[in-house]
């Protein structure tokens, strides 16, 4: 299994209050992403990263930002939660975009619930 | 644009026998990759298997097999001697072979296992 930890598991939170995910990796793995799931939508992409410092952002990036100041944390934040950021989000991680390590792993995920 | 369609949302299958979970996608690049992921009850993320679009070979992984057809746009993932703990979520995925490339996924299909 892939070293990939994140925290909080889970979580419940009030409306327009910060929050803020953890990914941590054990792999060195230069790509990381941050996913949500919904029913109907399978997993979107929010952000992702290709190195420490360099993020771009997903297809459902509005309402969320991310920081990576070292290779193994990703950090996603909502700066003030609405309950339409309930969800489960899922952080992911591979070792580069070449042809020798294309495969995305997947950490276990957060349950996010905005009250 | 990237994008991955599952058309039948569920399937059913009796134990022991033979399921197919279809996938099409659409894309201008000629260079990528394909998967399809498990998500049991537990969430957790699991790769069943992956298909380089440059190799003509479909994938095959024990009792999970592919049907890549390139031209057609098509990934089919076929399962044999259905086991009650295939039962799950199955998601196909795409990823060009580019640098900070991103995985899309389909919508999903709920397989279910009739003992």
């Amino acid at each position: 299994d892939a070293g990939i930890t994140q925290s909080p598991r889970h979580k419940v939170t009030e409306t327009g209050t910060p929050v803020t995910l953890r990914c941590h990796q054990t792999e060195n793995h230069r790509y990381m992403y941050w996913y949500r799931q919904d029913p109907g939508h399978g997993l979107r992409l929010i952000h992702y990263s290709y190195g420490v410092k360099d993020t771009d952002k997903g297809e459902v990036s509005d309402g969320y930002s991310v920081s990576r100041s070292k290779t193994e944390d990703f950090l996603l934040t909502l700066e003030s939660a609405t309950s339409s950021q309930t969800s489960v989000y899922f952080c992911a991680i591979s070792e580069s975009g070449s042809r020798s390590g294309n495969t995305i792993y997947f950490g276990e995920g957060s349950w996010l619930t905005v009250v | 644009a990237q994008t991955v369609t599952q058309s039948q949302p569920e399937m059913s299958v009796q134990e022991a026998e033979t399921v197919t979970l279809s996938c099409t996608y659409d894309t201008s690049e000629s260079d990528y990759y394909l998967f399809w992921y498990k998500q049991p009850p537990s969430r957790q993320m699991i790769l069943v298997i992956r298909q380089e679009a440059y190799k003509q070979q479909n994938a095959t992984e024990n009792r999970f097999s592919v049907n890549f057809q390139k031209a057609a746009k098509s990934f089919s993932l076929k399962i044999s001697d259905s086991q009650l703990g295939d039962a799950a979520m199955y998601f196909c995925a795409y990823r060009s072979s580019g640098a900070n490339s991103k995985l899309t996924f389909g919508k999903g299909i709920t397989l279910s296992v009739r003992p």
